[in-house]
């Protein structure tokens, strides 16, 4: 039974170059959320996706960044144009619906992003 | 929106007692989070306290939860060299559509 599953575990991008970060959740889950962990800062919120709708990407900066989540295949958090600033550890998590008490999310090992 | 706030260093003696604290603004949450990332890796869940009670105990770990001062803390008794990690504080917001997380408390232990 595989976990959060995300790739590549790092990435190097120049300024200005694409990245696409991918994350399949675990099996039998739904509901997919994608974090940002800068360097020695906290996770910071960034979407959350169930298949082929964005329920809340208030996290996501308005510009550059994309994320989906399609009927077959992972999620994926697409970054145009990276800037430095974009350096830092995304991570994907996973969940059945999260109700109104809320619920475990299992996380995978992250995508770290450097940009050169 | 939800608040989370927690110190982001704590350093202790081996096997003496960890504490952690955390404060969050959002009142309506009914689970309560602590999850644990070690280095390089994703975060893990370590332990939960539904919101109706006072403290929860799980062999080493100790969770209080005051609601009326919306304070959270993990306790680790006989703290170890492989507790050293990020815990992180986290609760969902109001609308249970995600879980915010604090900025996280790196635990490092001292001989």
């Amino acid at each position: 039974n595989a976990g959060v599953m995300q790739n590549p575990r790092h990435l190097v991008r120049r300024r200005g170059q694409e990245a696409r970060l991918r994350c399949s959740p675990m099996k039998g889950h739904s509901h997919v959320y994608w974090y940002r962990q800068l360097p020695e800062e906290g996770l910071k919120f960034m979407v959350y996706l169930q298949k082929e709708n964005i329920i809340d990407e208030s996290g996501m900066p308005k510009e550059r960044f994309s994320a989906e989540f399609p009927k077959e295949g992972p999620s994926i958090l697409r970054i145009q144009q990276v800037v430095r600033g974009d350096s830092a550890a995304y991570f994907c998590a996973s969940s059945p619906p999260l109700s109104g008490s809320g619920g475990e999310l299992f996380f995978g090992e992250g995508s770290r992003l450097t940009v050169l | 929106g939800e608040d989370v706030e927690q110190s982001l260093f704590l350093s202790v003696r081996e096997g003496d007692s960890s504490v952690i604290n955390c404060t969050y603004t959002d009142s309506s949450s009914t689970y309560l989070y602590w999850y644990k990332q070690e280095p390089g890796a994703g975060l893990q869940l370590l332990t939960y306290i539904f919101s109706n009670m006072d403290m929860k105990q799980d062999q080493r770990l100790t969770v209080l939860l005051n609601k009326k001062d919306k304070h959270l803390s993990l306790r680790i008794a006989d703290t170890q060299t492989g507790d050293s990690a990020i815990y992180f504080c986290a609760v969902p917001d109001s609308s249970a559509s995600k879980i915010i997380f604090g900025s996280g408390t790196r635990l490092s232990i001292r001989p």
